[in-house]
């Protein structure tokens, strides 16, 4: 099953409002990745975080590794029409010799012009 | 252009019947990953080759081979085609492992009829 929960899994907002989408385990995380696909397209890869705490930022939008490392979070601030498509977080798991990279079901965002 | 190229783009076939996928990674990169991506079950990992060998196995159903030759291109092998096996399917390459960056195809979308 899912080793990383993201929610909400849809979200609908007017362009200029801000986003966040959240990304939790039950498990202690090594690193986790973000990534944006577009309607129709391929999965983009937008940035890892592998620190405890660690903040990003790219342009208007922020990425945060919490603490314990159980959990992520991207934020969006205003929003824009190319904001929209859905954005995935995936972390890598090791199982023995096994070591595979996890997705979350992904939070598709919808902004209204 | 993220410089994987999967072919073809689009497959449409019968049940029972067997097809294959193809991928040529990005230029340098040793890793390439396959992915299945249907409405309801998101984006799901089926395999790894790193530099011909196989790395990391994920959902992969035992219908599914895929391999990686020399020249580091990949194939995914899907036979005995059911209803449920229609997706889209992604290659994915990476220069190490499940944690760098890696970058997709446009993909390839199957559909048994």
């Amino acid at each position: 099953g899912q080793q990383v929960m993201q929610i909400p899994q849809y979200q609908h907002v007017q362009e200029g409002e801000d986003f966040t989408t959240y990304c939790n385990s039950s498990t202690t995380l090594s690193n986790i990745q973000w990534y944006k696909q577009r309607p129709g397209g391929h999965p983009v890869f937008l940035i890892q975080l592998v620190k405890s705490g660690e903040v990003k930022k790219q342009k208007r939008l922020t990425f945060q590794f919490g603490e314990a490392k159980k959990n992520s979070s991207l934020h969006i601030t205003a929003t824009q029409t190319t904001d929209v498509g859905t954005y995935f977080c995936a972390s890598t798991r090791n199982a023995g010799n096994n070591r595979k990279l996890i997705w979350g079901l992904g939070t598709s965002l919808a902004v209204n012009p | 252009d993220s410089g994987v190229t999967q072919t073809p783009k689009h497959l449409i076939t019968a049940t029972g019947q067997r097809v294959t996928l193809r991928c040529s990674p990005r230029s340098g990169d040793l890793s390439v990953y396959w992915y299945q991506q249907s409405l309801d079950q998101g984006l799901q990992f089926l395999i790894q080759y790193y530099n011909g060998e196989e790395r990391a196995k994920g959902n992969i159903l035992e219908r599914f081979s895929a391999q990686q030759f020399p020249d580091l291109h990949s194939e995914l092998n899907l036979s005995s085609l059911e209803l449920g096996d229609s997706a889209l399917y992604f290659c994915a390459s990476s220069v190490g492992g499940q944690s760098s960056e890696a970058f997709f195809g446009q993909g390839t979308r199957l559909t048994v009829v």
